[in-house]
């Protein structure tokens, strides 16, 4: 069955102090793995999206890797306005085009 | 900016009630979609549209129907609405391109069955 793990559930970070997210995946094959984030009280909003194995995208102070079984999401000196959940999604090569596996997400908090 | 609308951000509903979902895209999308997201669950697909007319069972319709009458409208009806039906949905839209999976959702409707 495919299925998308994320850790740590939540994690609380000083304004700076840089970490990475993780995403571990279990997929017949990977067509696509994908970053959104989520502010409380909204939907998602897109982030990346991550095709093939050593495949690597930024935007800002954000960072998404890609290895044959997880993904990395690495914060490198966070803001407090990078506080929001982050959630991994995977789709798989042979099923529903439109269909979209999602982690549970982590909760990032960063203090000032 | 690109839009995707929700009717309601709060509903409130007694067990057995019909329930109308409304959602709207203004991007001339192809796809459109509806979700729940419960905590420690995470985002689960009910149904998917990819014309005016067609719809596909995600991973949880039981309970749950769809209409697409016209491109940028999907609406999710809930039957007979349970108290498990209690959650935050959330629509999205996406557009015909490797597989749609660039999703523009709304804000979501949290809805609670009394």
């Amino acid at each position: 069955e495919d299925q998308v793990t994320q850790s740590p559930e939540a994690l609380r970070l000083q304004e700076g102090e840089s970490s990475s997210l993780n995403c571990s995946y279990t997929v017949s094959g990977l067509r696509g793995l994908f970053w959104y984030r989520q502010d409380p009280g909204k939907g998602p909003e897109f982030l990346f999206t991550l095709y093939s194995a050593g495949e690597e995208k930024e935007k800002e102070r954000l960072k998404a890797t890609l290895t044959k079984k997880e993904s990395f999401l690495h914060i490198t000196a966070p803001k407090p306005e990078d506080s929001a959940t982050y959630l991994c999604a995977v789709q798989a090569r042979g099923g529903a085009t439109n269909k979209l596996i999602f982690g549970t997400g982590t909760l990032l908090a960063v203090q000032p | 900016d690109v839009k995707v609308t929700q009717s309601s951000r709060y509903l409130v509903k007694r067990t057995g009630e019909k329930v109308f979902l409304e959602c709207v895209q203004d991007m001339d999308h192809e796809n459109m979609f509806w979700y729940r997201q419960d905590p420690g669950l995470g985002l689960r697909l009910i149904y998917f549209s990819y014309d005016v007319k067609m719809k596909e069972k995600g991973d949880i319709p039981e309970g749950y129907s769809v209409s697409r009458e016209k491109k940028e409208r999907f609406s999710l009806i809930l039957e007979s609405a349970s108290t498990n039906q209690t959650s935050m949905y959330l629509c999205a839209s996406s557009p015909w391109d490797r597989g749609g999976e660039k999703l523009f959702f709304g804000s979501g409707t949290q809805l609670s069955v009394l």
